[in-house]
């Protein structure tokens, strides 16, 4: 079993929206845990921390359940620039990053 | 902002050449990795750097080497390349401490081994 699973996708859904993903990690000792956006051909960059009570940054939200450890995505309202892959990151006692989830909005 | 930058964009080598990439950051961050991202395995950690002339091997060190004499450069060295060393590579930067975790990358290097 990998230690962060994401569904690969790709999602595919028009402007406006509402999409959600999730991310699985195995290890129950995990202390923080992160999503960062990779455009097509860039470089991966930092969307957001996640916090136990969950947190809000705009049209995205995430949140965490320790108890089934996985973490989840969602963003309201989707804009064509909000296409590109999304990445888990869950920090043990190291950065570990999941394969990312893809996501393309049509017009 | 910070920049974290990348010697090449596009590199391609031939089974058993050295090949060296080339990192440098201008934020003075202490900390620097080396990542590989291939498809369907995300981004698997090579090697990291907590402070100069310091390294610490990541999950997949075999076949790479690194070098940090200076604080801005982290440098990652393949000894004698091979055709599954074929790749992007990706370098990252961050601070220590609380922020250890937030990595600012550089744009990749792609390398193709033939």
């Amino acid at each position: 079993r990998k230690e962060v699973e994401q569904d690969p996708g790709p999602f595919n859904v028009p402007e406006g929206a509402t999409v959600a993903f999730n991310c699985t990690y195995s290890n129950s000792a995990s202390q923080s845990f992160f999503w960062y956006r990779q455009d097509c051909r860039k470089e991966p960059k930092l969307l957001m921390s996640v916090y136990s009570s969950g947190n809000e940054d705009g049209r995205f939200t995430a949140q965490l359940n320790r108890a089934s450890q996985y973490i989840s995505l969602l963003i309201r309202d989707s804009k064509l620039s909000d296409s590109a892959t999304y990445l888990c990151v869950v920090r043990g006692g190291k950065l570990i990053f999941g394969q990312g989830t893809e996501l393309s909005v049509k017009p | 902002d910070v920049k974290v930058t990348q010697s090449s964009r596009y590199l391609v080598k031939r089974t058993g050449e050295k090949v060296f990439l080339e990192c440098v950051q201008d934020m003075d961050h202490e900390n620097m990795f080396w990542y590989r991202q291939d498809p369907g395995l995300g981004l698997r950690l090579i090697y990291f750097s907590y402070d100069v002339k310091m390294k610490e091997k990541g999950d997949i060190p075999e076949g790479y080497s690194v070098s940090r004499e200076k604080k801005e450069r982290f440098s990652l060295i393949l000894e004698s390349a091979s055709t599954n060393q074929t790749s992007m590579y990706l370098c990252a930067s961050s601070l220590r401490g609380l922020s250890l975790y937030e990595q600012y990358f550089g744009p990749g290097t792609r390398l193709t081994v033939t």
